[in-house]
């Protein structure tokens, strides 16, 4: 079994298409995020929440839409895709959204295998 | 904010020890060290967390000295398929405290190669 699934695994579209990707994890977490990976491989947050509430928003476009119809889901909507967005995005969860100070966890993320998007 | 430092990349062969030192001078009270692996295609795994000293699992042992200004991951007896990214982490991770997401936030992390 998959803990954080992600599709689609690849994705190619043209420029001012909208797009989505979509995560689900079945470890019964609280937490979920979105992260970018770039091709220099700089892997960035974007987003995160915890049981459906919106919690970190990292100066992300407004046409980055992140959605989370249930702790086990969240899905990410990309409106008007411009050839910067090609990316590797990965979803992961979390336990919690805080780590072994408060929590008594490590705070471990999972991640998903990542979504290529290839923006022409 | 606690950034952190790593080298972009290291080499090294079989069965040799492997340390990756990770410099975070601006590290908090309540911040961990955490560090993770990610291989080609693949989302980043933990590999392991600490607070201060030593600590060890069956992957790994992460070595923090007093002032907890830098920390050292040492992987033993390495082979092929260590062969990875090393990103090390520091923060809270905890949104709400205001310490926003650094604790969340991967740098460049170390290139890892491991020759026969």
């Amino acid at each position: 079994d998959t803990a954080v699934s992600q599709t689609p695994k690849y994705l190619v579209t043209q420029m001012g298409n909208d797009k989505s990707i979509k995560c689900e994890q079945n470890l019964g977490h609280d937490t979920m995020y979105w992260y970018k990976q770039d091709s220099k491989k700089f892997l960035k947050i974007m987003f995160s929440y915890n049981n459906k509430e919106l919690i970190i928003n990292e100066t992300v476009p407004n046409r980055f839409s992140p959605k989370s119809p249930d702790k086990a889901h969240l899905n990410l909507h990309i409106n008007s895709l411009e050839l910067g967005d090609s990316a590797v995005y990965f979803c992961a969860s979390s336990l919690h959204p805080g780590t072994g100070v408060l929590f008594g966890n490590t705070g471990e993320l999972f991640f998903g295998e990542g979504s290529r998007l290839t923006v022409l | 904010l606690a950034k952190t430092t790593q080298p972009i990349s290291m080499d090294s062969y079989e069965g040799q020890e492997v340390n990756i030192t990770c410099s975070h001078n601006n590290i908090a009270t309540n911040d961990y060290i955490t560090w993770y692996q990610q291989f080609p295609s693949q989302g980043p795994r933990f590999i392991i967390q600490g607070y201060k000293t030593k600590v060890t699992n069956e992957v790994a042992s992460l070595f923090i000295p007093a002032d907890r200004k830098s920390s050292t991951l040492s992987l033993p007896r390495v082979s092929l398929s260590d062969t990875a990214v090393y990103y090390c982490l520091v923060g809270d991770q905890i949104p709400y405290s205001g310490g926003g997401a650094d604790g969340l936030t991967f740098g460049k992390g170390t290139h890892l190669i491991i020759q026969p």
